[in-house]
This record gives C-alpha cells, structure tokens and sequence, in this order.
C-alpha cells in the first residue's frame, strides 16, 4: 500500500502562533494528486486543497500555505496566525489515477488555546 | 452550491441486521466513493463505482459490503449482517472525472448494538 504518513498525532499551540502540520507520501505513480481535509468536532470533511503531481507550485491562501516537495516526498500545511476556530483533526491524502480512492494519513489533531 | 447528501445520519442497528446507508451524489457526477472512518481513527476507502459497476475496492469492502445505484441519484452501501465493528461514520463522495477532487457528504454515524 502507498502510504501517508502524518508523524504529529497532536499539536497544541496558542493562539496567534503560526503551525505547520507534515505530511510525507509514498507512491509508485507518476501522476498523483495530494490533498488537504479539515474536520473539525462537528465530523464533516471539509477540503481544502489540492495538487497535481506535476505542478510543484507552492501556494498561500490567506492565513493557510502549502509546501510541496517532490524531492522528499512531502506536503506540508501551514496556518498562520492561527485562530480557535482552526481548531480539528487535519487529514493529507494521496490519490493516484484511475477511479482508486483517497489514501488517508492517520490525521494530527489541532487544538488552538485562546 | 451542489452538495453530496446522505441519509440517516444516524443509524442505530442489531448485531446481525441488514442496513442500507444512502447518499445522493452531485447531480452531474459520475464516479461514487464510500469511505469509513471508525471513531477516533483515519478515513478509509470503501469502494469506487463508475458506470454502474465496481472500479475499485479495497481490503475492507468483503462480502457482506454492496453497492447499487437503484436509480438516476442514489447510491447505496448496503451492509448485509452487521456486526460490532462495522460502527463507525460512514461517508459518500462524488467526482464528475476520476482525478477531480471528491467532496464529501456529511457522513452517516452507524452504530451496532
């Protein structure tokens, strides 16, 4: 199986310091996709991002970045300036192509203390 | 904005009992997907179905696991004799191409008693 791997289980921080989750991937494929979810205590799965195996551009979407490295096999999230209410359990998931489906790393759960 | 809906979204059953978990994908999607995710731990994927027919499945998904699209917007995972470890969330999600992101529904929380 082509595992991710999410090494932080939990992480504490207080509010307004900036954190960043890891992610590390395994994959045979040539093409691949890599993704971000959110679940906060509520239980939805909430996307929020996406790459392409073929586009390395790393990219900032207000408070949250992302670093993709091929090279090393990761994909990495970070919340600046963090809030309360980014508070939840955040998955990486890898896919390859085909109809196959989301290979989930085990999640790191982030707690925001006020 | 379309969203994946699934219904119950609690579901409380018999060790023992047939229950049949429906989702109702985005409208103009073609690829279906059922993940779970035992409490506490990662998601994991079920099944894909495209075309009226299994694409792929994984280890979980053994005999007492179908899938049916009975008509033109459900899709169904139905589990044929429960059993205590089959509690867990249950999600739906949908594609229209194979490589699009999925977008899950809000899940169904099956317990069994």
């Amino acid at each position: 199986a082509q595992k991710v791997t999410q090494a932080q289980t939990e992480i504490s921080v207080v509010e307004k310091e900036d954190v960043t989750l890891d992610c590390v991937y395994e994959t045979r494929d040539t093409t691949y996709y890599l993704f971000w979810y959110k679940q906060p205590p509520s239980g939805e799965l909430v996307f929020l991002i996406r790459r392409n195996s073929f586009d390395e551009q790393n990219e900032i979407s207000g408070r949250y970045s992302w670093n993709f490295q091929k090279s090393t096999s990761s994909f990495n999230f970070t919340i600046t300036a963090s809030q309360v209410v980014d508070s939840a359990v955040y998955f990486c998931a890898r896919k390859g192509g085909g109809a196959d489906g989301l290979t989930f790393g085990k999640g790191t759960h982030l707690i925001i203390q006020p | 904005e379309p969203e994946v809906t699934q219904t119950p979204s609690h579901q409380v059953t018999q060790m023992g009992q047939e229950v049949i978990l429906r989702c109702v994908p985005i409208s103009n999607h073609l690829y279906f997907y059922w993940y779970r995710q035992i409490l506490g731990q990662k998601v994991e994927f079920l099944v894909s179905f495209y075309n009226n027919e299994i694409s792929e499945k994984s280890e979980i998904f053994d005999d007492q696991f179908s899938v049916e699209r009975p008509d033109g917007s459900n899709f169904t995972l139905k589990i044929r004799s429960t059993k205590l470890e089959d509690s867990a969330m249950y999600f739906c999600a949908s594609t229209r191409g194979s490589a699009d992101t999925q977008y899950f529904g809000p899940g169904t929380r099956l317990t069994v008693l």
